[in-house]
């Protein structure tokens, strides 16, 4: 696609819910990345997919939250048992491929899904 | 120490005053660094990238980088109120995985 996609761009849950958020790269982008923006903070890395496979997760925050990535593409944030401090902006980025000053690639980011736990 | 810091302003500068937004980071093996722009409820957009010592200029826009101090700054010259927003840095982890670390922001409030 034109740009990375994500959805739901909202949504609501109550506290103990289980939630999926979906992201669906740039067209050709082999790297994918979860970052979190809790309001008025800066953004936390959560985890990088090349490929299919996460070689860091080292910012998932608990045994709550994983991630997978199918086909090289589109990519599932699961949140389980939510909680109250999980209210954030969850931001899907990709880039083509390694982030190296020879390769000149960046990330480019979705418009993030906003969570919202009651 | 924060591997990427940025004061948190906000900054305030006049209409057509140069604003200068600096950023230090902590790893000697950081290759690439990046400014990105978010306005309020939106998501980031790259402004642009700078890889080597020294200035890189892009429209109203320049990047300058010294590794040796492990400093980074963006200048914008005639601000414009459209410019106000929050920027964000953004540093190359070089510890072998690909991925940015973002500072905390330094917001931007451009006054007529």
């Amino acid at each position: 696609g034109a740009g990375v996609s994500q959805s739901p761009s909202n949504k609501v849950t109550e506290k103990g819910k289980d939630v999926e958020l979906r992201c669906d790269p740039i067209s050709g982008h082999t790297a994918l990345y979860w970052y979190r923006q809790s309001l008025g903070q800066g953004l936390e890395f959560l985890i990088y997919f090349q490929g299919n496979s996460a070689p860091d997760k080292s910012g998932l925050p608990s045994d709550r939250f994983s991630a997978e990535r199918t086909g090289g593409s589109v990519s599932t944030l699961t949140i389980q048992r939510t909680q109250q401090e999980d209210s954030a902006v969850y931001l899907c980025a990709s880039s083509l491929g390694l982030l190296t000053a020879l390769s000149g690639n960046t990330i480019y980011f979705g418009e993030g899904s906003w969570l919202t736990v009651v | 120490q924060k591997e990427v810091e940025q004061n948190s302003g906000p900054l305030s500068v006049p209409e057509g005053a140069i604003a200068s937004l600096n950023c230090t980071y902590s790893d000697r093996g950081s290759q690439s660094f990046f400014w990105y722009r978010q306005y309020s409820g939106k998501s980031p957009e790259l402004i642009m990238f700078i890889y080597s010592n020294g200035d890189k200029e892009d429209g109203r826009f320049t990047a300058q980088l010294n590794k040796a101090s492990q400093y980074v700054s963006l200048l914008i010259r005639d601000s414009q109120p459209s410019d106000s927003a929050t920027y964000l840095c953004a540093v190359n982890n070089p510890g072998g995985y690909n991925k940015l670390i973002f500072g905390a922001g330094t917001r931007l409030a451009v006054h007529p």
